[in-house]
């Protein structure tokens, strides 16, 4: 049973405009929420969190969005540069430990960032 | 900046192999963690430890053990390695469960592990 649900594997988006990538979780206790950035060959990279208490948070170019009533999340990407063509995870934690609590997976969706 | 270290790369064994995944970290993190990348699977957690000699299962823990004598050094065995467990091997590691932190759990640059 799938708790993180990315539905999109690939998007493909032209350089300089928006890039959405969506999450969908179905486990309400989840409190915590996170998108990793993995290039080929590398290790998964932390880009971005929020907390279940805040519905908004951004840093420079990376906006995320969170919606519990819909159980939605959704990364923004403003603008899309090439170097951003990665693979990106959505995750998700429960219980007070945080983001280093066990984390919980989607499969990922690839972006593609077209000169 | 944090570093965590896996062992090998790449790595190929044998069916029936015991094999051995060696992971360190820099940071006293007491979180330490083994996930598994698989295609159009993601990252799924094979076992976890949040102190030295503690371990828990993660959500695909069948065939595989783990080992945490040091805070630093945190080891995942293949007990009689085959061929399904082909895969990416993906180490992290975190500030402790206790100390709640918005600090995001740091990976390792993997190790491509092929069971022939």
């Amino acid at each position: 049973d799938q708790q993180v649900k990315q539905n999109s594997p690939s998007l493909s988006v032209q350089e300089g405009r928006i890039s959405i990538l969506n999450c969908d979780y179905t486990n309400s206790m989840f409190d915590y929420f996170l998108w990793y950035k993995k290039y080929p060959a590398e290790g998964p990279t932390f880009l971005i969190s929020i907390s279940s208490i805040k519905d908004k948070n951004e840093d420079g170019r990376f906006t995320v969005f969170l919606n519990k009533s819909a159980k939605h999340l959704s990364l923004h990407i403003v603008p899309s540069q090439p170097g951003d063509s990665a693979v990106y995870f959505c995750a998700a934690s429960a219980g007070s430990g945080g983001s280093n609590y066990k984390l919980t997976f989607g499969k990922g969706t690839l972006l593609t960032v077209n000169p | 900046d944090v570093k965590v270290t896996q062992s090998s790369r790449y790595l190929v064994k044998r069916t029936g192999e015991k094999v051995f995944l060696e992971c360190v970290q820099d940071m006293d993190h007491e979180n330490m963690f083994w996930y598994r990348q698989d295609p159009g699977l993601g990252l799924r957690l094979i076992y976890f430890s949040y102190d030295v000699k503690m371990k828990e299962k993660g959500d695909i823990p069948e065939g595989y053990s783990v080992s945490r004598e040091k805070k630093e050094r945190f080891s995942l065995i293949l007990e009689s390695a085959s061929t399904n467990q082909t895969s990416m091997y993906l180490c992290a590691s975190g500030v402790g469960i206790g100390r709640y932190s918005n600090q995001p759990q740091h990976f390792g640059d993997g190790t491509r592990l092929s069971i022939l």
